[in-house]
């Protein structure tokens, strides 16, 4: 079954340093998303990807945060100077089309900054 | 803003018996609705969904119920099985292109042999 990877599983980083977290999402899917959940509380929308452009944001996503596909598998989140708020489990998503609900998430990458 | 809740944290049942989890929404402009189950240390995997215009929608052992007059769904599991001990979240989306869903705290479902 085809299936959302996602690398690192788990990024231990220092406070202030550049991460990048990879996607590489199912092939047919047009639709791309990231999600994050701070231990304790909800699954959080941080942004969505369609015809490479961003085509939603949340608020978290603010100007420390940036998305890439840079190659037409990877889907990259970048978070240019971490803070320990940052700390999460963040998951990549994909789904077929917006009308689709097949919705495939990815196992997600714990990130720690320190 | 708490648009969809899962008042219960957590629920413990026995096996063979059912499961009852509960979803409230407070925005009616979401017309789709969507249960999540959670392993640790993976991803959401999708469980059952259904469309604001219907009240039921059935897969095998899982049943997703939708009351729009009360904002109100829940997720039947009959007969409850020891595999299905996971977190359950519930999501909403609306209208709109990129179908964004919004997430409810989850409930944590504990089956007993």
């Amino acid at each position: 079954e085809p299936e959302v990877t996602q690398t690192p599983s788990h990024q231990v980083t220092q406070m202030g340093q550049e991460v990048i977290l990879r996607c590489v999402p199912i092939s047919n899917h047009l639709y791309f998303y990231w999600y994050r959940q701070i231990l304790g509380q909800k699954v959080e929308f941080l942004v969505s990807f369609y015809n490479n452009e961003i085509s939603e944001k949340s608020e978290i996503f603010d100007d420390q945060f940036s998305v890439e596909r840079p190659d037409g598998s990877n889907f990259t989140l970048k978070i240019r100077s971490t803070k320990l708020e940052d700390s999460a489990m963040y998951f990549c998503a994909s789904s077929e089309g917006q009308g689709s609900y097949g919705y495939t998430f990815g196992s997600g990458t714990r990130l720690t900054v320190v | 803003d708490q648009q969809v809740k899962q008042n219960s944290p957590s629920l413990s049942v026995q096996e063979g018996r059912i499961s009852i989890l509960n979803c409230d929404y407070t925005n009616s402009m979401f017309d789709y609705f969507l249960w999540y189950k959670k392993y640790p240390a993976e991803g959401p995997t999708f469980l059952i969904s259904i469309s604001s215009i219907k009240d039921k929608n059935e897969d095998g052992r899982f049943t997703v119920f939708l009351n729009k007059s009360a904002k109100h769904l829940s997720l039947h599991i009959v007969p409850s099985q020891p595999g299905d001990s996971a977190v359950y979240f519930c999501a909403a989306s609306g209208t709109g292109n990129n179908r964004k869903l919004i997430w409810g705290l989850g409930t944590s479902l504990a089956v007993n042999p």
